[in-house]
């Protein structure tokens, strides 16, 4: 079975400061690897998404995340943050041809001005 | 952007009260899902539907639940005599292809709360 684990369920930033969210995961075969955005009071969005190639991924807003295959973690960066970045932040993984996520706990990122 | 449609945003119903929950899918895609979230927990996988049958069911998904996809549109999550726990914000989903991968698109959710 896989699982997600966010270690941080909330991150202070504030505003144009770098941040990083982390996310590991465990699997035993290969995965797919996924943010997703909530804003309040709305749905999930697709940030970015890893499935097979360079290993360092470029999604929406200015995220980036690394797929790290020896530590099975897949981590969210934005050099410089802005107020409009506050929502909660969500990593999954999948199995390939697999129709499902599993999702971490979150992690709600506030940026301060 | 074709987008995944959910209504209602809110609803409110009592203990024991049956509740469907409506979704609107991308019109060329196949496979249908529904998600859970409660309140401070991780979005959960419930069911997924595929050619007018449920090809995946999580344990959450007991007797209690039921999906049908009524008419070439829309596809309902129903849920017979809802419990105080079943608060949650419900998200539906639909995806082309079979995979995760590629253009597997989550709706706005429906936050369903029980009294």
């Amino acid at each position: 079975a896989q699982s997600v684990t966010q270690l941080d369920s909330q991150v202070p930033v504030f505003e144009e400061a770098p941040v990083e969210l982390r996310c590991n995961y465990s699997s035993s075969v290969s995965v797919y690897l996924f943010w997703y955005v909530q804003y309040p009071n709305q749905g999930l969005q697709l940030l970015l998404k890893y499935l097979s190639g360079s290993t360092l991924v470029k999604g929406i807003n200015g995220f980036e995340a690394e797929f790290n295959k020896s530590q099975t973690s897949f981590h969210l960066r934005k050099p410089s943050v802005h107020i409009s970045d506050t929502a909660e932040y969500f990593c999954a993984v999948s199995e390939s041809n697999f129709n499902k996520f599993y999702f971490g706990s979150g992690t709600k990122l506030n940026v301060k001005p | 952007e074709p987008e995944v449609t959910q209504t209602p945003s809110h609803q409110v119903t009592q203990m024991g009260q049956e509740v469907i929950l409506h979704c609107v899918p991308i019109s060329n895609h196949l496979y249908f899902y529904w998600y859970r979230q409660i309140l401070g927990q991780k979005v959960e996988f419930l069911v997924s539907f595929y050619n007018n049958e449920i090809s995946e069911k999580s344990e959450i998904f007991d007797d209690q639940f039921s999906v049908e996809r009524p008419d070439g549109s829309n596809f309902t999550l129903k849920i017979r005599s809802t419990k105080l726990e079943d608060s949650a914000m419900y998200f539906c989903a639909s995806s082309e292809v079979i995979g995760v991968g590629y253009g597997y698109t989550f709706g706005s959710g429906t936050r369903l709360t029980v009294v």
